[in-house]
């Protein structure tokens, strides 16, 4: 019973190196999502996706990249790390809309950029 | 642009007391969904309780019941005989209902520490 499951838990990065957060879920859920949590902050949404091969953006979309090649997996890329780019990040999916809107998500993962 | 704002950044209450957590929004829309989330340590967002704006009834979960005032746009959480594994950071989250322009996003409130001591 994995739910969604993020990869790594952790990370440190260099200013200007990349990198991509694995997600991946095991519902058979349409929609999937990609937030960010900035200390004391709510979530920002940063791209989402309504099905294998459709992806859009969502409030924070600059400095990522996503794409959705498969129902189960939604990697986030980081293409050049910024400072700014400090976050901890969640992947998250849901059935769909209506009385299916409870999204799951995966335990996070904190990202520092250095 | 729909907002959601939670006013209390912490709270503290004795284990076996109820607490309420304050949520307001602000919409033009009629229909909505209304949710709380919970965050533990652990990190893992984890959904407490949701309420759709067209039922008038409270949604309740066990320990965990809704005060929901369309009117006032207010969607208050209600903690009956809190226990200690219920501190976490709760969170107020808005959706629109599918639409074109919905982005299919939950806007989320800043959050409230809630903190039960023994």
């Amino acid at each position: 019973n994995a739910g969604v499951t993020q990869t790594p838990k952790f990370r440190i990065l260099k200013i200007g190196q990349s990198m991509t957060l694995q997600c991946t879920q095991d519902m058979n859920h349409n929609y999937m999502y990609w937030y960010r949590q900035d200390p004391g902050m709510g979530l920002k949404l940063i791209y989402y996706s309504v099905g294998a091969g459709i992806t859009d953006k969502g409030e924070v979309p600059n400095g990522y990249n996503v794409s959705r090649s498969t129902t189960e997996d939604f990697p986030l890329r980081l293409e050049l790390a910024a400072p700014s780019q400090t976050s901890v990040y969640f992947c998250a999916s849901s059935y769909g809309l209506g009385l299916n809107t409870e999204a799951f998500f995966g335990q996070g993962t904190r990202l520092t950029v250095v | 642009a729909q907002t959601v704002t939670q006013s209390q950044p912490e709270m503290s209450v004795q284990e076996a007391e109820t607490v309420t957590l304050s949520c307001t929004y602000d919409t033009s829309e009629n229909n909505y969904y209304l949710f709380w989330y919970k965050q533990p340590p652990s990190r893992q967002m984890i959904l407490v309780i949701r309420q759709e704006a067209y039922k008038q009834q409270n949604a309740t979960e066990n320990r965990f019941s809704v005060n929901f005032q369309k009117a006032a746009k207010s969607f208050s959480l209600k903690i009956s005989d809190s226990q200690l594994g219920d501190t976490a950071m709760y969170f107020c989250a808005f959706m629109k209902p599918d639409g074109l322009d919905s982005n299919y996003q939950l806007i989320w409130g800043a959050g409230t520490k809630l903190i039960i001591k023994p």
